[in-house]
């Protein structure tokens, strides 16, 4: 049973508009959300994250969501940019478990 | 500054053969991940250690051992390699007390089982 689920593969956006990915998770317990990006042959990195006590966090061009009650995190960039093509993985822990459950990813292509 | 490095990027076993994958880091950062990522599918972490002398199971740490002797090094050992080992590893490490899984990540190391 996946806990953490991107229900998209893939997203295209034009250059300059807002790019939407969504994530949604089962686990009511999960506290901590977390955002990574990740370019081919390379590990993923750290974007944003979120504690479960805020509904929102906001970092330059990258803003996070939280609805707790639908069980459900967004990642808004705005502007998007050529340089933000890449997979966009979600994941969450609980209190103070290391464990991170990992969503299968979005892959983010931004049109020139 | 190398942040966390993993060697080799690639490999390919034979069934039933060991080997060890390398991972160290240069930030001195007391905690270190061990994840494997299947295609299609989100990273799962395999073992992690929360500070030298200390190792602990993730959610897939079957066949599959770690140590961490010192703060830099997490050596990740295969033992009896399986088709289903056939992976991307990726090594990670952090400093944050606060938000552990605020992690670096290594580049990965592709292992082919056949």
């Amino acid at each position: 049973d996946q806990q953490v689920k991107q229900n998209s593969p893939s997203l295209s956006v034009q250059e300059g508009r807002i790019s939407i990915l969504n994530c949604d998770y089962t686990n009511s317990m999960f506290d901590y959300f977390l955002w990574y990006k990740k370019y081919p042959a390379e590990g993923p990195t750290f974007l944003i994250s979120i504690s479960s006590i805020k509904d929102k966090n906001e970092d330059g061009r990258f803003t996070v969501f939280l609805n707790k009650s639908a069980k459900h995190l967004s990642l808004h960039i705005v502007p998007s940019q050529p340089g933000d093509s890449a997979v966009y993985f979600c994941a969450a822990s609980e209190g103070s478990n290391y464990q991170l459950i990992w969503g299968a990813g979005t892959k983010l292509i931004i049109k020139p | 500054n190398a942040g966390v490095t993993q060697t080799p990027k690639f490999r390919i076993l034979k069934i039933g053969q060991s080997m060890t994958l390398q991972c160290a880091q240069d930030m001195n950062h007391n905690y270190m991940y061990w994840y494997r990522q299947d295609p299609g599918m989100g990273l799962k972490l395999i073992y992690y250690s929360v500070g030298a002398g200390i190792t602990d199971k993730g959610e897939v740490p079957n066949g599959y051992n770690v140590s961490r002797s010192t703060t830099e090094d997490f050596p990740l050992r295969l033992e009896l390699a399986a088709p289903s080992q056939t992976s991307v590893y990726f090594c990670a490490s952090s400093y944050s007390r606060d938000n552990p899984t605020e992690a670096f990540f290594g580049q990965g190391t592709r292992l082919t089982v056949v």
